[in-house]
């Protein structure tokens, strides 16, 4: 199946920085998706991208449709301790009923 | 509240025992999935529904079944568990296939001694 290369694997900062994260794959998405996971929660999702170089925000999250339509990228603007979790980009998966394959994640912990 | 429910929470089960995982839905959606969660793996799909009465195998459905006699219950049955099933179990549901977006239950926790 399509493979999802996410990075960074985990990210440690502060509150009010920045964050950016990102998710290749190895082949063509008509659809990026980006979910959170809450620790003992399952995914909900974030942002929906539906067109190539589209660039979408929700609050604090801004996620872009890459040009090539094998990349995504997501940011949050000035962390908050409530942003803690991990991120998940997804793509549809072609040969499993419009399943979603996921990158491995990025965990993020914000401290105070 | 709409959404999708699993049972149980958690569960610890012997090896070589047989276990069912419930999901149950109440928005009337048309498909719907299992992944498991491994720390480091992501969530791997184990079989999907596109419509009661079908099922199809995901990237890891070896040891696992399932069924959609209904459009709101998809059961995930471990036929003969093993430690290797130790996992953190999602059950999801879309609308319609031509809509990308998944909704997920809170997660069946099961570990297999």
């Amino acid at each position: 199946g399509q493979q999802l290369n996410q990075s960074p694997q985990s990210m440690f900062i502060q509150e009010g920085e920045d964050v950016s994260m990102n998710c290749t794959s190895s082949s063509i998405f008509n659809t990026w998706l980006w979910y959170k996971q809450d620790p003992g929660e399952g995914p909900v999702l974030l942002i929906a991208l539906y067109k190539a170089g589209e660039l979408t925000s929700n609050g604090r999250l801004t996620a872009q449709f890459g040009i090539t339509r094998k990349d995504s990228f997501l940011n949050i603007s000035a962390s908050i301790p409530s942003d803690v979790g991990i991120y998940f980009c997804a793509g549809p998966n072609s040969n499993s009923g419009y399943a979603l394959n996921f990158g491995k994640g990025t965990s993020l912990l914000v401290t105070p | 509240i709409a959404g999708i429910t699993q049972a149980p929470t958690s569960q610890i089960l012997a090896a070589g025992r047989r276990m069912t995982l419930r999901c149950t839905q109440d928005m009337r959606h048309n498909a719907m999935y299992w992944y498991r969660q491994d720390l480091g793996l992501g969530l791997r799909l184990i079989h999907y529904s596109n419509t009661a009465g079908t099922t199809g195998k995901g990237e890891v459905p070896d040891g696992y079944s399932v069924s959609r006699a209904n459009t709101d219950d998809f059961p995930l049955t471990l036929a003969s568990a093993v430690p290797s099933q130790t996992s953190v179990y999602f059950c999801a549901s879309r609308l319609s296939s031509g809509a990308n977006v998944l909704t997920f239950g809170a997660g069946s926790r099961l570990t297999v001694l």
